[in-house]
């Protein structure tokens, strides 16, 4: 079956510090590949998405490629700030499965200043 | 326009006691979806409704679980009785498109504490 597996956390940094979570799935085919943020007190949100190999997803200055080689969609950011304390889920989907997702356990990112 | 909201946000209940969890989609969105997350564990898919039908199921953990959507609309999903591990934080969210082309908008979530 699909499957997500993501870096537990928590992981803890100090603002300007590089940031990754790594992030590796199991799926026939090839799935899109989304990460969703969850920070404190509001919803899922989704933070950006890949649809096919090779592909970079970015935003607010996450980055992430789909690496079909590796089955991976690491997430990174160059450098953190306060505001992206939150927790992170990686997850997929199969291309004929609708909105049905497959998640990762989330990760726990703490930005100290 | 108003997101996914979910009522309550927070609930706290004995075993064996009866929650009903509540889910108001998008306007527009004719697919909602029920997910949870238990235990700080990965987020689960529990059911798909198009409008007022359940398209997809295969997630709803046991009978204890009953999701509804009279009209199309608002969502509910009841658990009766509840379970210690029936703790979680339950999400809902919506969707115009069912596909590879449709984005999921997320409700916060409604955490549930069964004691």
């Amino acid at each position: 079956g699909n499957s997500v597996t993501q870096m537990e956390g928590p992981v803890t940094l100090s603002e300007e510090a590089f940031l990754t979570i790594n992030c590796t799935y199991t799926a026939t085919g090839y799935p899109s590949l989304f990460w969703y943020v969850q920070y404190p007190g509001e919803g899922l949100q989704l933070l950006l998405k890949a649809t096919k190999a090779d592909d970079k997803g970015s935003n607010k200055g996450f980055e992430a490629t789909y690496r079909k080689e590796t089955t991976s969609f690491h997430l990174e950011k160059g450098s953190v700030q306060v505001s992206d304390s939150a927790v992170y889920f990686c997850a997929l989907r199969p291309k004929a499965a609708g909105n049905k997702l497959t998640f990762g356990g989330g990760t726990r990112v703490l930005v100290k200043p | 326009e108003a997101g996914v909201t979910q009522f309550p946000s927070h609930s706290v209940i004995e075993k064996g006691q009866t929650v009903t969890l509540r889910c108001d989609p998008i306007s527009g969105h004719d697919n909602l979806y029920w997910y949870r997350r238990v235990m700080g564990k990965e987020i689960k898919f529990l059911l798909h409704f198009v409008k007022e039908s359940k398209q997809d199921e295969s997630g709803m953990p046991n009978n204890r679980f009953l999701a509804e959507r009279t009209g199309g609309t608002y969502s509910t999903l009841k658990v009766q009785p509840a379970e210690l591990e029936d703790s979680g934080v339950y999400f809902c969210a919506s969707s115009q498109v069912h596909g590879p082309t449709g984005e999921l908008f997320f409700g916060e979530g409604s955490r549930l504490t069964v004691l």
